[in-house]
């Protein structure tokens, strides 16, 4: 049982350069999001997923995309990275409890930095 | 919408002192909170989480949180803090599946030998 894996962990992109963050879970939950983490700011929602073919915004989707196309991937695009995209990058996995999103379950982290 | 406020930036204490790390949230109805802990490079853990019943929440590492609906709480404590300790801890709270989780800033905790 991996938990939640991302690839890969750190990256370095030039200004207009695109790429994928890939993330994993084998815990068969079916809520996914995107979040980044900046200095000051703890974390930020991007992008989340209640199951396969369902995603939606968080607090800052501009200039990414996601799609979800099993229960297990959510990858995150960035479609022409800026240098305000540096940022650490987590990827987390949560089932339902009552109604509520429970425990959210976090990978190690993306560093990415664009130059 | 939900909210989380924590007040302290950056809190430094001695090594066998006791901790309290403040978290305050805004939410219509109950809610569901979460400690996390983040060392440095890491990504988050969970520390404890409150759904409901008892107010006073027991964790891993010796950590413990307090429920105050009246005063919209959720402080976290140790009895006695270890030098492993030092780290990120962030306060949230969970809304109606399939709506934002949201966290706090954070805390950063230093500990002096």
């Amino acid at each position: 049982n991996a938990g939640v894996t991302q690839t890969p962990k750190f990256q370095v992109l030039k200004t207009g350069q695109s790429m994928t963050l890939q993330c994993a879970q084998d815990m068969n939950h079916e809520y996914m999001s995107w979040y980044r983490q900046d200095p000051g700011m703890g974390l930020r929602l991007i992008h989340y997923s209640v199951g396969a073919g369902i995603t939606d915004q968080g607090e800052v989707p501009n200039g990414y995309n996601v799609s979800r196309s099993t229960t297990e991937d959510f990858p995150l695009r960035l479609l022409s990275a800026a240098p305000s995209q540096t940022s650490v990058y987590f990827c987390a996995s949560s089932r339902p409890s009552g109604g509520r999103t429970d425990t959210q379950y976090f990978g190690p982290g993306t560093r990415l930095t664009v130059l | 919408a939900q909210s989380v406020t924590q007040p302290d930036i950056h809190i430094t204490v001695s090594e066998g002192a006791s901790l309290e790390l403040r978290c305050n949230y805004s939410y219509g109805a109950t809610p569901y909170l979460f400690w996390y802990v983040q060392s440095p490079g890491q990504g988050l853990q969970l520390l404890l989480k409150y759904f409901s019943g008892d107010t006073l929440v027991q964790g891993i590492k010796g950590f413990e949180a307090e429920f105050k609906r009246s005063q919209s709480s959720f402080n976290l404590r140790k009895p006695s803090v270890h030098w492993s300790d030092a780290a990120e801890y962030f306060c949230a709270v969970g809304a109606i599946y399939g709506q934002n989780f949201v966290f706090g800033p954070g805390t950063r905790l230093s500990v002096l030998p």
